[in-house]
């Protein structure tokens, strides 16, 4: 079954400071792969996606991720960050009928001044 | 509205009572999902109604949740004899729900429910 797992719960960083957030897949064939924010209180925001073709993606906010097959990897970038950015992020994968997305535990970015 | 909307934004019941949350999708969206997002749990997949077909209920806890869909449109999911486990944000999502916008949902805000 397709899963995703995002190592780091919580991530600490200073405004300015670049930011990577991982994210490993399994999936059987080449994935779609997607990054969503959720703000505190508000609902999930995509961010970005990959389907296929460049692997490098550009999103909102300023946000890119990089697709790397060889290691199951979908980490979301930022090369600095802002006050705002301050939110839980989460990775997601769907299903194979496609009609499902199966989300990593997400990561709590925080942002120190 | 432009967006998802879900009501109620928070609700405070008592062990046993039956809750029910709504969740206005965005028009023409055929696709819909229920998540529920617990503390501890991430974000757990609970039911998806695609257009007209049968809905795939294979996220569902117990038998004390269910959903419908009227119209094609607006959802309720109803939770009988609620427990404390139940406590969480039940978050609603729709999507076009097909081709490549497959997996670019669309959230509410979400409904917390406290289960007291």
């Amino acid at each position: 079954a397709q899963s995703v797992t995002q190592p780091d719960i919580h991530i600490t960083v200073s405004e300015g400071a670049s930011l990577e957030l991982r994210c490993n897949y399994s999936y059987g064939a080449t994935p779609y792969l997607f990054w969503y924010v959720q703000s505190p209180g508000q609902g999930l925001q995509l961010l970005l996606k990959y389907f296929s073709g460049d692997t490098l993606v550009q999103g909102i906010k300023g946000f890119e991720a990089e697709f790397k097959r060889s290691q199951s990897s979908f980490n979301l970038r930022k090369p600095s960050v802002h006050w705002s950015d301050a939110a839980e992020y989460f990775c997601a994968v769907p299903n194979n009928a496609g009609n499902m997305l199966t989300f990593g535990g997400g990561t709590r970015l925080m942002v120190k001044p | 509205g432009a967006g998802v909307s879900q009501s109620p934004s928070n609700k405070v019941t008592e062990k046993g009572k039956d809750v029910e949350l709504r969740c206005d999708p965005i028009s023409g969206h055929t696709a819909l999902y229920w998540y529920r997002q617990s503390l501890g749990q991430g974000l757990e997949f609970l039911i998806y109604f695609q257009g007209n077909s049968a809905p795939d209920k294979s996220g569902l806890p117990s038998d004390r949740f269910s959903a419908e869909r009227t119209g094609g449109s607006v959802s309720t999911l109803t939770i009988q004899r609620t427990q404390q486990e139940d406590s969480a944000v039940y978050l609603c999502a729709s999507s076009p729900g097909v081709g490549q916008n497959t997996g670019e949902l669309f959230f509410g805000e979400g409904s917390r429910l406290t289960v007291l």
